[in-house]
């Protein structure tokens, strides 16, 4: 079975400009969620999917947005780029039947968008 | 609110010897806890997972985790490292009623021939 997917590998942009990052989940998950991961640091999370609504929100602010789509794949949007927004992009997926403490909430990684910001 | 401390940054370790990588948590909830292993300019990997029940959790490669509830710790152990294991580890944590990870800074593991 196929993991979970992510385009582009790399993308080179320069600040002030907008860049649209996409995921697709395994087959059969309905949860996606996104990560940042800056270098020496761990990944910090930035949003979560399920079933086309948001269900969490990191930390981060309002030029970065989200959306689900109905076969489930999904599209993280940073505006107005900053140096500071390069980074690793990761994108993970779950079944995602509920909040609670479930096997079902196990969240499996794609190998991630490499952005640089000039 | 969840926070994850990983003891260590770096770890060198000869081959074949044993290695713990130390991940402590913080929670005033339930939790959920995990090992993920990033190899260079790769994506995560789940190595192993503590949902519940048995405190000694065996994943993937031969690791293995313990949940320790009083210590608020969850170390990973190996008993003999190959040169192949050299990656960076993450501990992460996810509480009850969030849906999000919580990831600690991550420990550098290098094997020397």
């Amino acid at each position: 079975d196929a993991g979970v997917t992510q385009s582009p590998t790399h993308l080179i942009k320069t600040r002030g400009q907008q860049v649209t990052l996409r995921c697709s989940p395994i087959s059969g998950h309905k949860s996606v969620s996104w990560y940042q991961q800056v270098l020496g640091q761990g990944p910090q999370f930035i949003f979560q999917y399920y079933e086309k609504e948001e269900r969490g929100r990191g930390n981060f602010p309002d030029r970065f947005s989200a959306r689900q789509f109905p076969n489930y794949s999904s599209e993280l949007n940073v505006n107005a780029l900053l140096l500071g927004d390069s980074a690793l992009y990761l994108c993970a997926s779950s079944f995602g039947t509920s909040g609670g403490l479930q096997d079902t909430d196990t969240q499996y990684f794609g190998p991630g968008t490499r952005l640089t910001v000039l | 609110a969840q926070s994850v401390t990983q003891l260590d940054s770096q770890v060198p370790v000869f081959e074949e010897a044993p290695v713990e990588l130390r991940c402590n948590y913080s929670s005033s909830v339930s939790v959920y806890l995990f090992w993920y292993v990033q190899y260079p300019n790769q994506g995560l990997q789940l190595l192993l997972k503590y949902l519940s029940g048995s405190t000694l959790v065996k994943g993937i490669n031969g690791f293995e985790a313990e949940f320790n509830k009083s210590q608020t710790s969850f170390h990973l152990r190996k008993p003999s490292v190959h040169i192949s294991d050299t990656a960076e580890y993450f501990c992460a944590v996810r509480g009850a009623g969030s849906y999000q990870l919580t990831f600690g800074k991550g420990t550098k593991l290098s094997v020397i021939p």
